[in-house]
């Protein structure tokens, strides 16, 4: 495609629900990142896929945080039983090497 | 740990204004630097960026320059347009770009008044 998407763009969930948060990077590239942006914040790194592989994980705030890239391509970020402090922007990002070029970001909103 | 420290906006100019916004980081490697850009209801884009000390980094007008001995990548332009309103990331990223994790600053918001 021509850029990074992310889907869905906005999600409202109930405290303790579960949420998965798509993302499609641009074809080809190689490595993918999530971020998580709160309000007012620069985007923090949650983790790093190289291929399918994920290499780097050390930015997930908990276990219920989990992010999946099976065949290399699309990724899914999983938020299990999700809680207030996980409202934020999610951010995605996808590279061949250098430039990282971002997805729109789904804003995540738990009441 | 690697961090990036940049001056807290909002900053408000007048069109045609000078603008600079400080950033320094803490690294202690020798890693890439980045401005990144994200304009109202858009994603970040990135805006230049400087891989070793010294380098200079150009886009759309705005510029900076990697100082190792300050630790700095300021973010300066000599006339700001309207257009230029957003907010700018000042960022680094361990080795060598892209293949490694970024760290952003906080963010400075930027409002140019015509």
């Amino acid at each position: 495609g021509a850029g990074v998407s992310q889907s869905p763009r906005y999600k409202v969930a109930k405290r303790g629900q579960d949420v998965a948060l798509r993302c499609d990077p641009i074809s080809g590239h190689v490595s993918l990142f999530w971020y998580q942006q709160a309000l007012g914040q620069g985007p923090e790194f949650l983790t790093y896929f190289q291929n399918e592989a994920q290499l780097d994980k050390s930015g997930l705030p908990s276990d219920r945080f989990f992010a999946e890239r099976p065949e290399g391509s699309v990724s899914t970020l999983k938020i299990q039983r999700t809680q207030q402090e996980d409202s934020a922007v999610y951010l995605c990002a996808s590279t061949p090497r250098g430039e990282q070029f971002f997805g729109p970001g789904t804003r995540l909103t738990v009441l | 740990g690697n961090s990036v420290t940049q001056m807290e906006g909002p900053v408000t100019l007048s069109e045609e204004a000078f603008l600079t916004i400080n950033c320094t980081y803490t690294a202690t490697g020798y890693p890439s630097l980045f401005w990144y850009v994200q304009y109202p209801g858009e994603g970040l884009q990135l805006l230049l960026k400087a891989t070793k000390a010294d380098d200079k980094g150009s886009n759309k007008g705005f510029e900076a320059t990697y100082r190792k001995e300050t630790t700095s990548f300021h973010l300066e332009k000599g006339s700001v347009q309207v257009s230029d309103s957003a907010v700018y990331f000042c960022a680094l990223s361990d080795g060598n770009t892209g293949g490694f994790k970024t760290i952003f600053g906080a963010g400075t918001r930027l409002f140019v008044k015509a």
